[in-house]
């Protein structure tokens, strides 16, 4: 079965760090491109972040969280990261984790999610 | 990277074809075929049900099918069915190499 699997949310203090995962299984993960997409509590998706499949892998970012977030991953353990630093309120959200349907992250449409980890950042 | 622009809520009765359109610019939706639209239900993760435009991946209903004309794309649903209630975003890849979603629509079937 093709699925992900995010972890690694939590309570963070404004201005911590923390790092979410997401394991891939039943699919070559190698080949495709992953993404980072996270949706605030009664609002829209946004996306954050998408890494290209495995050779080269270019990275990019959205506005909003480039030089505190940084997106990568494991091929030999089929895992996704988003390590996230001087986290601030509005980085509240659920995040999911997203297959492309290609080797590009942000070209390819995003054709497999996880249940999303919540991340809340608070004092 | 501004959120493309959708209806905040459409509504149809059973039956009927609803229509929800997707505006962007010429750097994101009307530069590239590569618009995509999801599915979400309260409380679940995204479903894809367009990619490319006008593409369905395997096992999507053809009730659903997508159009685009210059910055505009849109998200046709025919014969309404009451599962169909739920939000539907659209996403875009953008020419800054990322990708960039619409605010959503409400989908409410009467």
């Amino acid at each position: 079965e093709v699925q992900v699997v995010e972890s690694g949310g939590g309570l963070v203090q404004p201005g911590g760090s923390l790092r979410l995962s997401c394991a891939a299984s039943g699919f070559n993960f190698t080949n495709y491109g992953m993404n980072w997409v996270r949706q605030a509590p009664r609002r829209g998706l946004e996306w954050v972040s998408g890494i290209s499949g495995s050779v080269g892998s270019s990275t990019s970012y959205a506005d909003s969280v480039k030089g505190r977030f940084t997106i990568s991953r494991d091929n030999s353990e089929n895992t996704l990261y988003l390590q996230m630093n001087s986290l601030r309120a509005e980085d509240t959200a659920v995040y999911y984790c997203a297959k492309s349907r290609g080797y590009y992250s942000t070209v390819n449409a995003f054709d497999m999610w996880g249940q999303g980890t919540m991340v809340t950042v608070s004092s | 990277q501004s959120a493309l622009t959708q209806p905040a809520s459409v509504s149809g009765s059973p039956g009927q074809s609803i229509t929800i359109s997707c505006t962007g610019t010429s750097s994101d939706v009307g530069g590239y075929n590569f618009v995509s639209w999801y599915q979400q239900h309260p409380g679940k993760a995204p479903k894809l049900m367009i990619y490319d435009v006008s593409n369905r991946p395997s096992g999507v209903s053809n009730r659903f099918s997508g159009s685009k004309s210059g910055n505009t794309a849109s998200l046709t649903i025919s014969g309404l069915q009451a599962g169909d209630e739920a939000d539907y975003f659209c996403s875009s890849y953008t020419s800054s190499i990322t990708a960039v979603f619409g605010g959503g629509t409400k989908l409410t079937v009467l």
